[in-house]
């Protein structure tokens, strides 16, 4: 089982939806949780990041955490078509030495 | 506004040559790290320095060394490179050391190996 698991996709979204992007880990002691996106050929860019249970929300991204269920997962509401890109979930371990990446969610929106 | 900065952008080797990679950060981050992408398997973490003076092995460190020069400066070398290092490398630095900081990602350095 990998550390930090994502759907690759591509999870196509028509423009104007909500893209919904889920990610999972299977350290229980984990303790921050990053989202970042990377356009094709580019650097990753943090997005948001999330410490505790629930619902964070900054502009048109809601980042929502479930420690309980091991999940962290992210919102992108009136998707546009600058939203395409390759979404990153970043994890840290029990032991908060380093960030554990997914291998990332391509997201699509089409016009 | 710099912030990370990675030289080369674009090099190609031979098998068993060797050569180092450049990171700069004008952030005054304590923490820097070394990753490489490969299609499909996301971020792998290969050396880190969580402070000057300081490195560790990440997930990937065989056939790599690093280098903290001083508080700005991380490199990577590649002493004898193979075609299975061919890859995007990513220079990240962060303020505080340990994973609890946002990561501030270099705009890569793509290295093929022949």
């Amino acid at each position: 089982q990998k550390e930090v698991e994502q759907n690759s996709g591509p999870l196509s979204v028509p423009e104007g939806a909500i893209a919904s992007l889920n990610c999972t880990y299977s350290d229980r002691g984990s303790q921050s949780f990053f989202w970042y996106r990377q356009y094709s050929g580019k650097s990753p860019e943090l997005i948001m990041f999330i410490y505790s249970n629930g619902d964070k929300e900054d502009g048109r991204f809601t980042a929502q955490l479930n420690k309980a269920s091991q999940y962290v997962s992210l919102l992108i509401r009136d998707s546009q078509p600058s939203d395409s890109a390759t979404y990153l979930c970043a994890v840290t371990g029990s032991s908060a030495s380093k960030i554990i990446f997914g291998s990332g969610t391509r997201l699509s929106i089409r016009p | 506004n710099a912030g990370v900065t990675q030289t080369p952008k674009f090099q190609v080797l031979k098998t068993g040559q060797s050569m180092t990679l450049q990171c700069a950060q004008d952030m005054n981050h304590n923490s820097m790290y070394w990753y490489r992408q490969d299609p499909g398997m996301g971020l792998r973490l290969i050396y880190y320095s969580a402070s000057e003076g300081t490195t560790d092995k990440g997930e990937v460190p065989n056939g790599y060394n690093v280098s903290r020069l001083n508080k700005r400066e991380f490199s990577l070398r590649l002493e004898s490179a193979a075609p299975s290092q061919t890859s995007v490398y990513f220079c990240a630095s962060s303020e505080a050391p340990g994973g609890h900081q946002p990561q501030h990602f270099g705009d890569g350095t793509r290295l093929s190996i022949l």
